[in-house]
């Protein structure tokens, strides 16, 4: 079936370096593509979110890439942080509907 | 401008009691998606309620139903509970009936089936 997943299951980072979480997804017809972070005992809270006629989209201190050629989605996070630690979610939905796929998510932890 | 809340926090159950959920949206949202996330997991998608209608549904039994009020909150109902069914049940809300709305969630409720 149609699934979205991550590379990197957790990832280490030095406080004000910069990270980078990635993902592929398998779905062709997705079409709206969102971030969510998690941080212990919380819900996903929302980062950043990108539709499929764009390629780059920035916020503050996040950036998102999609490259639709090989159905990649990335996350970059700029001079990371210690409340930047949390397991970050890419999740999809197609072009009609409001269904979200979520991938399996990758830990962030940042090392002082 | 409250967000997305849920009720109960936390639950215990035993296998093959029945459960239900809370979730109020935030403001001005009108749809209402619920999710089950398992420890260590994605959330999996369970429905969605549009107009106290459910317009989507994801792959799980009847056993998962659902309610949506005039008001927009909305109920997760899960009968004949399995040990299975432990895990972070969460609620996320939006605006519009039209397709690629962002939806914001709530903290969850925590259920444990013994």
């Amino acid at each position: 079936g149609e699934s979205v997943g991550l590379h990197l299951p957790t990832l280490s980072v030095q406080e004000g370096d910069n990270s980078i979480i990635n993902c592929a997804y398998s779905n062709s017809a997705s079409d709206y593509f969102i971030w969510y972070k998690q941080e212990s005992g919380k819900g996903p809270q929302f980062i950043i979110d990108i539709r499929s006629n764009m390629d780059k989209r920035q916020g503050q201190r996040v950036t998102v890439l999609l490259n639709k050629t090989v159905k990649h989605l990335s996350l970059q996070i700029a001079a990371t942080q210690p409340g930047d630690s949390a397991v970050y979610f890419c999740a999809e939905t197609p072009a009609a509907g409001n269904k979200l796929t979520f991938g399996g998510g990758t830990r962030v932890l940042v090392k002082p | 401008d409250a967000g997305v809340t849920q009720s109960p926090t936390h639950l215990i159950k035993t296998r093959g009691q029945q459960v239900t959920l809370r979730c109020s949206p935030k403001s001005g949202h009108d749809t209402v998606s619920w999710y089950q996330q398992a420890l260590g997991q994605g959330p999996q998608f369970i429905f969605q309620y549009y107009e106290e209608e459910e317009r989507q549904r994801g792959n799980f039994p009847d056993r998962f139903s659902g309610h949506q009020f005039p008001n927009y909150s909305s109920e997760l109902n899960v009968n004949a509970l399995l040990l299975g069914d432990s895990a972070l049940y969460l609620c996320a809300s939006s605006s519009g009936s039209g397709a690629q709305e962002t939806q914001y969630f709530g903290p969850g409720t925590r259920l444990l089936v013994l």
